[in-house]
């Protein structure tokens, strides 16, 4: 089955900079990779997301990238905000099934 | 609560007992799915289910069942043969295809 690694676990910015989180996927079959943001106590929720046919994504401060190939992923953010500050879960999914199957997730803090 | 609501938010239960906690969604989403979430251990997959009447084993099954006799509810019970139940229980829907998650808000089950 489908296996997402994620690194690193733990980040720290500064305000301003950018941050990048990196994900590997086993399963050459899968084809779309949501990321999710997940604050102190509360659900994840989507935040971006792409599928196999394209290689670049971006809404406003974020962009993900896939590199097919090599089965990676990541996710990047810039001009960082002390809002971002959060637990950030990779993900990949299979075209056999719809069920998602998550990386560890990546703490990410904001320094002001 | 987005249309997913996972009841209660906190449960306590006592070591040999065995605790049953609730998924509902009125989003007519026809898959449903439970994580387990852990420090550090990101999400993890008990069981899901694309279909009334149906539902597959995930990767941590083991002490775990599930029931969907109806497209709205699919309730987790938590048996004692789980040996380490303290975590906190996420309850997701889709549409399938859609790929797009729905999180409930969550249940803390510790053991007391």
């Amino acid at each position: 089955g489908e296996n997402v690694e994620q690194h690193p676990s733990t980040l720290s910015v500064q305000e301003g900079d950018s941050a990048v989180i990196k994900c590997t996927y086993s399963d050459s079959a899968s084809n779309y990779f949501p990321w999710y943001k997940q604050e102190l106590g509360k659900r994840p929720q989507l935040i971006i997301d792409i599928r196999s046919n394209v290689g670049e994504k971006k809404d406003q401060r974020i962009a993900v990238t896939l590199n097919k190939t090599a089965k990676h992923f990541s996710l990047h953010i810039t001009e960082t905000q002390p809002e971002d500050s959060a637990v950030y879960f990779c993900a990949a999914v299979g075209n056999r099934d719809d069920k998602i199957i998550f990386g560890k997730g990546t703490r990410l803090h904001i320094l002001p | 609560d987005g249309g997913i609501t996972q009841s209660p938010k906190y449960l306590f239960r006592k070591e040999g007992q065995n605790v049953t906690l609730s998924c509902e969604q009125n989003l007519n989403h026809d898959a449903m799915y439970w994580y387990r979430q852990d420090p550090g251990q990101g999400l993890r997959l008990i069981y899901y289910s694309q279909i009334v009447n149906d539902f597959q084993k995930g990767d941590i099954a083991e002490g775990y069942s599930v029931s969907r006799e109806k497209k709205e509810s699919f309730p987790l019970t938590v048996t004692s043969a789980q040996k380490n139940p303290t975590a906190f229980y996420l309850c997701a829907s889709s549409i399938i295809g859609f790929l797009g998650y729905t999180f409930g808000s969550g249940t803390r089950l510790t053991v007391v």
